[in-house]
Parts: structure tokens; C-alpha cells; sequence
């Protein structure tokens, strides 16, 4: 039972436009959202968070949105640029004291010069 | 430099025959995590620990697997005996703290032939 889904294996933007990544979630005790980057042969890395206190969380170019009721989550990141070309995965917590990450499958963006 | 390191990086070996994964958690981390990446499931999580002690480790083949934390600077991931549907990228992870964000190393790249 996948409890965080990305639906959209690839997405391709062109560069200086707008690249939005979505994410849903089944599981309700989720508070806490993470989006993490990852290229080839490295391992993922951290990218922004956002707590369920909050339906937005903004770091420069990127933008992740929360709608707790619709378990919902998105990653805006704009404008984008080549070097944003990566796979992004989004995981969830929940603040039950478990610090287990639940990650999905993963939307591999590519910006086309 | 504070990092989550990991060996070996690229481990072939045959079938049925032991692997063993090293960690080295970032200094004064105390939450460490392995997950294991393939093209069907993305990110699963295998085991995690807190302080030491394994608080999950429910998405591991108990059969094969092992998971271990003998000191607060080392965590192991064993397979044995090792089979070819193993073959994948492991990756440790590790965390300060409640809902705070977890940092991969680069993963242990095994094919088991």
C-alpha cells in the first residue's frame, strides 16, 4: 500500500518556465513533508520541508503547497533552470514520535534549454 | 564535514554469498535509516534505529536480511545468503531529531550475479 504517491513518472518544462511536482498522501497522521533531490549515482538530498501548521513554505526559487484536506502536496519551482533536471521524491513523517520517512516513487524533471 | 558516509560504494558478488553495508552516521545524529532504491519501488525503507536500537524494521526479508547498530558511529546492513533480486542501491540515512530532515549518503551500489 503506497502511502505517498507521485503519479507522474517524468515531467519536462522548458527552462524559465514554471515546473510544478505533485504528491499525494493517503495516510491522515502525516505532519510533516519533505521534497529531496536526487541526480545519478548520488544520493538524495534535502531540498524543503513544510509543516502540516502551515499550507506554504517558500525558499527561493522553490515553493512547496499543502491542502491537508485534500492530502495534497506540490513543489513549485520557478523559473526553472537545466540544472534543476533531477529526480525529486517527496516523503511524509508522522509526529506520533515514529521519525519514519515514507518516500514515493519519484517524478524525474527535465528542463530543456 | 559533516556527512553521512558509506561503503563500499559499488559491491558485486555472487549469489549466496554475504554482503555486508557500512554507515557512519553524521556525528551526534540519532536517528539512522536504510532504504533501498529500485527502478519498481523507489525508495523503500528497509530499518531505522533510534539511539541505537531498531524501532522498525518491517520492510526488511527477515529471513536474509540483518540490521544492525553497534556503536553510536556505525550501523551495518547484512544479506546472507545474497540473491540477484537484491541487486540494487542501498542507502543510509540519518537525523537529528523529530521531524527534522534526514541526510543520505551516497548509497552502496550491489549486483549480485
Amino acid at each position: 500500500d503506497q502511502q505517498v504517491k507521485q503519479n507522474s513518472p517524468s515531467l519536462s518544462v522548458q527552462e524559465g518556465r514554471i515546473s510544478i511536482l505533485n504528491c499525494d498522501y493517503t495516510n491522515s497522521m502525516f505532519d510533516y513533508f519533505l521534497w529531496y533531490k536526487k541526480y545519478p549515482a548520488e544520493g538524495p538530498t534535502f531540498l524543503i520541508s513544510i509543516s502540516s501548521i502551515k499550507d506554504k513554505n517558500e525558499d527561493g526559487r522553490f515553493t512547496v503547497f499543502l491542502n491537508k484536506s485534500a492530502k495534497h502536496l506540490s513543489l513549485h519551482i520557478v523559473p526553472s533552470q537545466p540544472g534543476d533536471s533531477a529526480v525529486y521524491f517527496c516523503a511524509a513523517s508522522a509526529r506520533t514520535g515514529s521519525e519514519k520517512l515514507v518516500f514515493g516513487k519519484g517524478t524525474k524533471l527535465t528542463v530543456n534549454p | 564535514d559533516a556527512r553521512v558516509t558509506q561503503t563500499p560504494r559499488d559491491k558485486v558478488t555472487e549469489m549466496g554469498q554475504e554482503v555486508t553495508m557500512r554507515c557512519q552516521p553524521i556525528l551526534g545524529h540519532n536517528t539512522v535509516f536504510w532504504y533501498r532504491q529500485t527502478m519498481m519501488q523507489g525508495l523503500e525503507l528497509l530499518a531505522y534505529f533510534r539511539n541505537r536500537a531498531p524501532l522498525d524494521d518491517s520492510g526488511m526479508p527477515k529471513d536474509r536480511f540483518s540490521a544492525e547498530m553497534p556503536d553510536a558511529t556505525l550501523a551495518t546492513l547484512k544479506i546472507q545468503p545474497s540473491e540477484p533480486r537484491d541487486s540494487a542501491v542501498y542507502f543510509c540515512a540519518s537525523s537529528g531529531g523529530l521531524n527534522t530532515e534526514a541526510f543520505f549518503g551516497q548509497g552502496t551500489r550491489l549486483t549480485v550475479v
